[in-house]
C-alpha cells in the first residue's frame, strides 16, 4: 500500500530556531510537496520537486527552503522560526504532477 | 476568490440525506480532483476528472464538471455519519505549473 510519512505528527520549536520537517514516500514518485494548511486558507503550496536535486518554488516559498537529495525524501527546512509558522504542514507525492497525489498525516508545528 | 473555491463553506445534514458541495475555479483545466480530508489527518484522494468529461461515478459518490461554467459539483449519496469531514477540490491549470491548486474546503458534518 502506498506510504507517504512524515516524521513527526507534533512539534515545538523556539523562534529563531533551525526546523527540519521530513517525508518519506515508498511510491518511486517523481514529484513531492510540502503545503501548510491553515484555517480558512487551505492548503497553499509551499515548494515542491520533481525530481532529485530539483525544486520549484510554490505560492508561499518565503521563509523556508527544501532538499531532496534523494528520490524517496523530501525536507522542508524553516530557517529562523517564527510564530507565523506556527501551521499544519502536510507533504504530499505524486507520480506525475497532475495525478492524484498521496498525503502522509501531517506535522502540527507550534513556535513559540 | 483563488482557483478551486468551494461552496459552501460548511454543511451540516442528517444521515441519509444527500450532500451536494460545489467548487469553481478562473482559469481552464486539465483535470479536476476531490479529496477528502478526515480531521487531524492528511487528504485522502476520492476522485478525478478530466476536461472532457462531463461527469463520474465512485460508489455513493457522483461528480460533475461543466467547463462553460468553469464548475463542479461532488455528490455523496445516502450519507453517513462515517462521511463526516473536509472536502477539497484540486485543479490542474495545466499552464506549465507542475502542481495541483486546491480550494480551501468544505466542512461536511453528517448528524447520526
Amino acid at each position: 500500500d502506498v506510504k507517504v510519512t512524515q516524521s513527526s505528527r507534533y512539534l515545538v520549536k523556539r523562534t529563531g530556531e533551525k526546523v527540519f520537517l521530513e517525508c518519506v514516500q515508498d511510491m518511486d514518485h517523481e514529484n513531492m510537496f510540502w503545503y501548510r494548511q491553515d484555517p480558512g486558507l487551505g492548503l497553499r503550496l509551499i515548494y515542491f520537486s520533481y525530481d532529485v536535486k530539483m525544486k520549484e518554488k510554490g505560492d508561499i516559498p518565503e521563509g523556508y527552503s527544501v532538499s531532496r537529495e534523494k528520490k524517496e525524501r523530501f525536507s522542508l527546512i524553516l530557517e529562523s522560526a517564527s510564530t507565523n509558522q506556527t501551521s499544519m504542514y502536510l507533504c504530499a507525492s505524486s507520480f506525475h504532477s497532475n495525478q492524484p497525489q498521496h498525503f502522509g498525516d501531517g506535522t502540527r508545528l507550534s513556535i513559540l | 476568490s483563488q482557483q478551486g473555491e468551494e461552496d459552501p463553506q460548511a454543511l451540516s445534514i442528517q444521515e441519509g440525506e444527500n450532500a451536494t458541495m460545489n467548487c469553481s475555479y478562473k482559469t481552464s483545466i486539465n483535470n479536476l480532483q476531490w479529496y477528502r480530508q478526515n480531521s487531524g489527518r492528511g487528504l485522502v484522494h476520492l476522485i478525478l476528472i478530466r476536461s472532457n468529461e462531463r461527469e463520474k461515478h465512485s460508489g455513493r459518490l457522483r461528480v460533475t464538471l461543466d467547463t462553460s461554467k468553469k464548475s463542479s459539483s461532488l455528490l455523496i449519496t445516502a450519507s453517513r455519519a462515517a462521511d463526516t469531514a473536509s472536502y477539497f477540490c484540486a485543479t490542474d491549470a495545466g499552464t506549465g505549473r507542475r502542481a495541483l491548486t486546491f480550494g480551501s474546503g468544505t466542512r461536511l458534518q453528517v448528524q447520526p
